[in-house]
C-alpha cells in the first residue's frame, strides 16, 4: 500500500493560473519534503517542515508556496505558474531529518 | 513546456550479467549515502544505504561500496533483471543541514 499519496498524478494549468498540489502520508513522520524534477534531472529541493517548522532553500523562488495543515498532509501552491515550472514535482517523508526519505510517485505538472 | 532536460549517463547490460553503477560525491565532510532506483513515472524507490563509518554494504542482490579517500560510491547489482531497469540516483548527506543532495543519475538498460 502507498504510504506516501500525491494528488493528482497529472496536473494541468494555464500559464499565471495558481495551482495546489497535494501530499498526504500514512507513516506519522516529522518531515515532509518538496522536491522539484525535471526531465533526466535530479531531484531539486524546494523546501521541508520538520514538524511544523517550514525550511525554505533559498533558491527556492517566491512563486513556490507550502502549507502543511497537520502531520499527514503538505501542500504545494504555486501562485503564478509559468511555463519553467513545468516538471514532476515529488513529496517526501522521512520519521526525522537524518533518517532515509521515502517519496511519492510524484505529480507531474504540465503548463499551457 | 519543460525545459530539455540533460541526458543520462546510460549503462547497458545483458540480463543476467552484474551491473556496476558509479557515483562521485562532491563533500568530504557528508557521513551518509543512498542509492535510490526510478522507474518511469515513478517516484524514487530507496535501494541500500551506508554510513560513512562502513566501506561495504550488503543487501539482497545489491552491494553498495564507499571509498571515501577518492570520495566514490557505487552500487553493484548481482544477476541483472529486465526489472532492474530504471535511473539509479546516489545522494550524499553531510554537515549541519541533514538535506540529502542527489547526484546525476544513471539509467540502467537491460537487455533480454
Amino acid at each position: 500500500d502507498a504510504m506516501v499519496i500525491q494528488n493528482p498524478r497529472y496536473q494541468v494549468t494555464q500559464f499565471g493560473k495558481p495551482v495546489t498540489l497535494s501530499c498526504s502520508q500514512t507513516l506519522n513522520h516529522n518531515v515532509m519534503y518538496w522536491y522539484q524534477q525535471k526531465s533526466s534531472q535530479a531531484p531539486k529541493l524546494l523546501f521541508h517542515y520538520y514538524d511544523k517548522d517550514f525550511n525554505n532553500e533559498a533558491d527556492t523562488p517566491d512563486n513556490f508556496q507550502s502549507r502543511r495543515p497537520n502531520t499527514s498532509f503538505c501542500f504545494l501552491d504555486i501562485r503564478s505558474p509559468g511555463l519553467g515550472d513545468a516538471a514532476m514535482y515529488l513529496c517526501a517523508t522521512s520519521s526525522e531529518a537524518n533518517q532515509p526519505q521515502h517519496f511519492g510517485d510524484g505529480t507531474r505538472l504540465s503548463i499551457l | 513546456g519543460e525545459s530539455v532536460g540533460l541526458h543520462l549517463p546510460t549503462l547497458s547490460v545483458q540480463e543476467g550479467d552484474n551491473s556496476i553503477i558509479n557515483c562521485a560525491y562532491s563533500n568530504s565532510a557528508s557521513d551518509y549515502f543512498i542509492w535510490y532506483k526510478q522507474e518511469s513515472g515513478k517516484g524514487p524507490q530507496f535501494i541500500i544505504d551506508i554510513r560513512s563509518n562502513m566501506d561495504k554494504r550488503q543487501g539482497q542482490r545489491v552491494t553498495v561500496l564507499l571509498n571515501k579517500t577518492v570520495k566514490h560510491l557505487s552500487l553493484q547489482i548481482a544477476a541483472t533483471q529486465p526489472g532492474d531497469s530504471a535511473v539509479y540516483f546516489c545522494a550524499e548527506r553531510g554537515g549541519a543541514t541533514n538535506k540529502l543532495i542527489f547526484g546525476t543519475g544513471t539509467l540502467l538498460a537491460v537487455q533480454p
